[in-house]
């Protein structure tokens, strides 16, 4: 069975920093772009970023390019996020997701993990 | 930054079907992503390549695209399906995934 679960989310003070990890299990890690996506409390669905498979291509939200950081451990199978210099409007359930599209101009996610809560407050 | 318009809500009476609309520019052109979403759960995949269904996804959900506008239609809609529903494209212009602004389904 396919299955990603996140970790690493909590209360977090503004201008501080975290690291979120999500561990992947059911599938052939390397094989998929991974993808993090976030839903701040009771709002829609926002993209933050995307890594390939061996990492040779990474894209973000423009919101969060040069404050957040993604990488991955195809060893570990493992996918991480380094939010740096976190404001108040980056509170959200952070979801990793397995990208489907296998094409430049194609992607899709599915499945996605429980999340994990972000909260930025002082 | 590309936009994609969602109608804020939709009701729709149990065995009727609802259609549920992603509006943006010659989003024809793109490829459409719809995810069911119920409260507090994650996103679930309901259809992918504009009308393509996952395994285990009923025959139900369907969806289209052409134009400025792609479509998520939802037939004989049963209480199960009441939900947030988004659809997504990848901008290729400014390599980002896009989101719609999401619709609440409501069954009467």
């Amino acid at each position: 069975e396919v299955q990603l679960v996140e970790s690493g989310g909590g209360l977090v003070e503004p201008g501080g920093s975290l690291r979120l990890s999500c561990a992947a299990s059911g599938f052939t890690f390397s094989a998929y772009s991974m993808n993090w996506v976030r839903q701040a409390p009771g709002k829609g669905l926002e993209w933050v970023s995307c890594i390939s498979g061996f990492s040779d291509f990474i894209y973000y939200a423009d919101s969060m390019k040069g404050r957040f950081t993604i990488s991955r451990d195809n060893a570990k199978n493992s996918l991480y996020l380094q939010m740096n210099s976190l404001r108040a409007e980056d509170t959200a359930v952070y979801y990793c997701a397995r990208d489907l599209g296998q094409q430049p101009n194609l992607h899709w996610f599915d499945p996605w993990g429980q999340g994990t809560l972000v909260t930025v407050s002082s | 930054s590309y936009v994609l318009n969602q109608p804020p809500s939709v009701s729709v009476a149990p065995g009727k079907t609802a259609r549920i609309t992603c509006g943006g520019n010659n989003i024809g052109s793109k490829s459409v992503h719809w995810y069911q979403q119920k409260p507090g759960q994650a996103p679930v995949l309901v259809i992918y390549y504009d009308s393509d269904r996952p395994s285990g996804i009923p025959e139900r959900f369907s969806g289209s695209n052409s134009g400025n506008t792609a479509t998520l239609t939802i037939s004989r809609v049963e209480a199960g399906d009441e939900a947030d529903y988004y659809c997504q494209v990848w901008d290729r212009s400014f390599d980002e995934g896009v989101f719609g602004t999401g619709t609440k389904v409501t069954v009467l």
